[in-house]
């Protein structure tokens, strides 16, 4: 049983224009949630994070929503950029566990000129 | 920032071979290390957190004697792959979490190793 889900395996997006992710989880235990970003023959690197007690951290251009009565949470990205192009991952973090992290499957973004 | 230093990131041998494949931690110690495997178009799969010091913890249905976890020091874990067959061809990838973060997080991620078995 997956517990972290991202349902779009891809998205296309206008560059200047609002990129949205979206990530859903399922265990209730989950209390500190990331998304990585990953360009190919790399491995991913930090992006943005949110502690369960929050719904909304902003960092620049990058905006992370938690909504934790839905176990939901997106990013979104504005404007988008072609450099933005990546794969993104979204992790999620019990913290009784010993700190693991589970990840979705990752959403492969495009933003085209 | 923190970096991690994976190697190699090319492995292509025979089956029966065993695969040892480094993760550094360049500026930073690591007590705390986690072993990843990736397929094609899927997650992230933790098979193991390394310990410095002390025995990995192995996730469920990881074999333990296949996968072979060292973490000697605190800058540097290593995973044997041993006696490598072609069903263990996958991306490995490695990270750590920087010095003195809560809850381990945020993770700094190695460049992976892509392990191809004939």
């Amino acid at each position: 049983d997956q517990q972290v889900k991202q349902n779009s395996p891809s998205l296309s997006v206008q560059e200047g224009r609002i990129s949205i992710l979206n990530c859903d989880y399922t265990n209730s235990m989950f209390d500190y949630f990331l998304w990585y970003k990953k360009y190919p023959a790399e491995g991913p690197t930090f992006l943005i994070s949110i502690s369960s007690i929050k719904d909304k951290n902003e960092d620049g251009r990058f905006t992370v929503f938690l909504n934790k009565s839905a176990k939901h949470l997106s990013l979104h990205i504005v404007p988008s950029q072609p450099g933005d192009s990546a794969v993104y991952f979204c992790a999620a973090v019990d913290n009784t566990n010993a700190g693991k992290s589970t990840f979705g499957d990752g959403t492969t973004l495009t933003v085209k000129p | 920032g923190a970096v991690v230093s994976q190697h190699p990131s090319w492995v292509i041998c025979k089956s029966g071979t065993s695969v040892k494949i480094e993760c550094r931690s360049l500026d930073f110690q690591a007590t705390t290390m986690f072993w990843y495997r990736q397929f094609p178009k899927q997650s992230l799969m933790l098979m193991a957190t390394s310990n410095e010091g002390s025995k990995a913890t192995y996730e469920q249905g990881v074999e333990k004697d296949k996968f072979l976890i060292n973490h000697a020091s605190l800058t540097l874990s290593t995973l044997t792959v041993t006696s490598a067959h072609p069903e263990d061809s996958s991306f490995y990838i490695c990270s750590a979490p920087a010095a003195r973060t809560p809850f381990n997080q945020p993770q700094h991620f190695g460049d992976g190793t892509r392990l191809s078995i004939l």
